[in-house]
């Protein structure tokens, strides 16, 4: 089983529309969370952390369920700049929160 | 606004050549890292640097490899003889310490022929 797992996409959608991403994690121990966004051939940025209680900024809103092993991002009133590859992050106890462990990534594409 | 640097932005390379990837973290940071990402692939753990010392290091990063803080501001990832499957986009990422975001560098991206 992969440690993180991202329905690839795309996922294209009209200007304004809400979508959201979906990602499942293997192992247990994981501990922190986190959404990136990645642009075509350019380096991962990171768009927000992911927090127990779930939480917001802005159009974004991220949601983790640590019993179903589950973090979902819900994009609301999408903007063409919005379209990018969303990679579903985390990190593990063991290793000292040091290393990322990333999805393959969701693209998204915002039509108008 | 700080941001980590790396050099240079395409590599080319023949097959059984040694390169260096060389990358600036931010000056205060703290942790550097090393990620690849093979085309169309996700991007790959290879390497965590601490206090001059690798910290933890992935079943990628082996024997060819190697990383180096050769003064107080470059970090670089060695890879001794390139092989073909080396050919990727390589990430340096620094961070303030565990826990903290890690801050990506734009990439080198590494053609092998």
């Amino acid at each position: 089983r992969k440690e993180v797992e991202q329905d690839p996409g795309p996922f294209n959608v009209p200007e304004g529309a809400t979508v959201a991403f979906n990602c499942t994690y293997s192992n247990s121990a994981s501990q922190s969370f986190f959404w990136y966004r990645q642009d075509c051939r350019k380096e991962p940025k990171l768009l927000m952390s992911v927090y127990s209680s779930g939480n917001e900024d802005g159009r974004f809103t991220a949601q983790l369920n640590r019993a179903s092993q589950y973090i979902s991002l819900l994009i609301r009133d999408s903007k063409l700049s919005d379209s990018a590859t969303y990679l579903c992050v985390v990190t593990l106890w063991n290793t000292g929160f040091q290393k990322l462990v990333f999805g393959t990534g969701t693209r998204l594409l915002v039509s108008p | 606004e700080p941001e980590v640097t790396q050099t240079p932005s395409h590599q080319v390379t023949q097959m059984g050549q040694e390169v260096i990837l060389r990358c600036v973290p931010i000056s205060n940071h703290l942790y550097f890292y090393w990620y690849r990402q093979i085309l169309g692939q996700k991007v790959e753990f290879l390497v965590s640097f601490y206090n001059n010392e690798i910290s933890e290091k992935s079943e990628i990063f082996d024997d060819q490899f190697s990383v180096e803080r050769p003064d107080g501001s470059n970090f670089t990832l060695k890879i001794r003889s390139t092989k073909l499957e080396d050919s990727a986009m390589y990430f340096c990422a620094s961070s303030q310490g565990t826990g903290y975001e890690q801050y990506f560098g734009p990439g080198t991206r590494l053609t092998v022929t």
